[in-house]
Parts: structure tokens; sequence; C-alpha cells
């Protein structure tokens, strides 16, 4: 199914583990984010990018690595998991950054860290 | 300062009224977009309604529609004829064209339908 995928869609891990979550989209959309989402605090962007091989840190990075060899995945590694890293987290993705493109969302990834 | 705020955690609506919920934002960008996206129990994140700052006209999809006051730099969503289903968390985004083109999120407003 064309669309935006996240997987997996749970997942439970302990401190200091290393964690990737993995982000598909079909669109061939250039532009993909992965954002976290905590109570009382929204979404928040974590790493965004622009092409293949080309990331960008936002507003939360700390913590995280992504890469980006091919257009259509854009996984997100937790190098050494923490307790603070517990949230869901959503990876989106978009034809262009004009101001009037929306986002498209995947259905998110629950994360907890024991 | 927060670039987008919502100021209503919570609301409760009766089932087919009306409802609005409040949105406000803060840029010096003059070309900027705004969103809002539903996000049911389910999790997901759904687009509802977008508004481009030149835009002269308030948005409408359906039963939303968004009243864009520029000057005021508010964007509330009205939601008529309220359904059962539209019990979800609401957030208001914005796109401005500067920086790395991320869309900045408010809080949400979590919205409940009363049979």
């Amino acid at each position: 199914d064309a669309g935006i995928t996240q997987s997996p869609r749970y997942k439970i891990t302990e401190t200091g583990r290393q964690v990737t979550l993995m982000c598909h989209q079909t669109w061939s959309h250039s532009y993909m984010f992965w954002y976290r989402q905590d109570l009382g605090h929204g979404l928040r962007l974590i790493y965004y990018s622009a092409a293949a091989d080309i990331t960008d840190k936002g507003e939360v990075p700390d913590g995280y690595v992504v890469s980006r060899s091919k257009t259509e995945n854009f996984p997100l590694t937790l190098e050494s998991a923490t307790r603070s890293q517990t949230s869901v987290y959503f990876c989106a993705s978009s034809e262009s950054v004009a101001a009037d493109n929306e986002q498209f969302f995947g259905p998110g990834t629950r994360l907890t860290v024991l | 300062a927060q670039k987008i705020t919502q100021t209503q955690p919570g609301m409760f609506v009766q089932e087919k009224e009306a409802v609005t919920l409040d949105c406000t934002y803060d840029t010096s960008d003059p070309s900027y977009g705004l969103f809002w996206y539903k996000q049911p129990s389910s999790g997901e994140m759904i687009f509802l309604i977008y508004q481009g700052s030149y835009d002269q006209q308030n948005a409408t999809e359906g039963r939303y529609s968004l009243n864009f006051q520029k000057a005021r730099k508010s964007a509330n969503l009205v939601i008529s004829a309220s359904q059962l289903g539209d019990s979800a968390m609401y957030f208001c985004a914005m796109r401005e064209s500067g920086g790395y083109q991320k869309v900045t999120f408010g809080t949400g407003t979590k919205l409940q339908v009363i049979p």
C-alpha cells in the first residue's frame, strides 16, 4: 500500500540499549522528518532530511542518529536509550518545503525505555 | 516565545453543536502556512485543513473551517455540527518559508463531544 509506514509500532527496551525505528514512504517525497510527541509539548522535531544523504538537526537531536541512504527510508537510531526518550515517535514526509505543503505522518511508534 | 499557542487544554461540546478551538501564532515571516491536525485515541495524525498567509478567504473543508485573523495572528478551527467521532486531540501547526521548513506544533486541545 502507498503511504508512510513505521516499524515497530510498539517497542519496549532497556536503558543503554541501541534501538532503531524505521520509516518508509512510497511517494518519493524528498523531505522526511522525525518528531517526538510528549505530553505538554506537542510534537518536537528531532531530525529532518532534505534528500538522500542530506540530514540536519531539529530542536531535540541529542541522543539520536539518523541516516538516509535511500529516498524512501529514514531510520532513527537511539544509540544508548535513556528513560527520557520514552515517547511516541512520528515520521513524516512532504513533497516540498513550500509553506503550503502539508506533511504526511506515519502511524507512530510508541517507545518505552525501562 | 511560543510560536504556536493553544490555550485550551481541554474542551467539551454537545453533539450537533459548533465548537471553536483557539490558536494564536507568532512569526515575522510574511509567507507561512497554518495547519490543523486531528489525533484520535488511535494515535495517528490526520491533516484537516490548511490556510496560507496570503489567502484572502478563510479555508473550509466540509464541517471544518478556519477563522483566520491575520492582524491578530489567530487561526481558530471551527467544527460545525459536532459528531461523537470528533472527540480527539487537535493540534494547530505553522510552517514558515524560512529556515528548514519544519512545522511547529502547538500543545494541542483535547475535544470531547458529549452525546
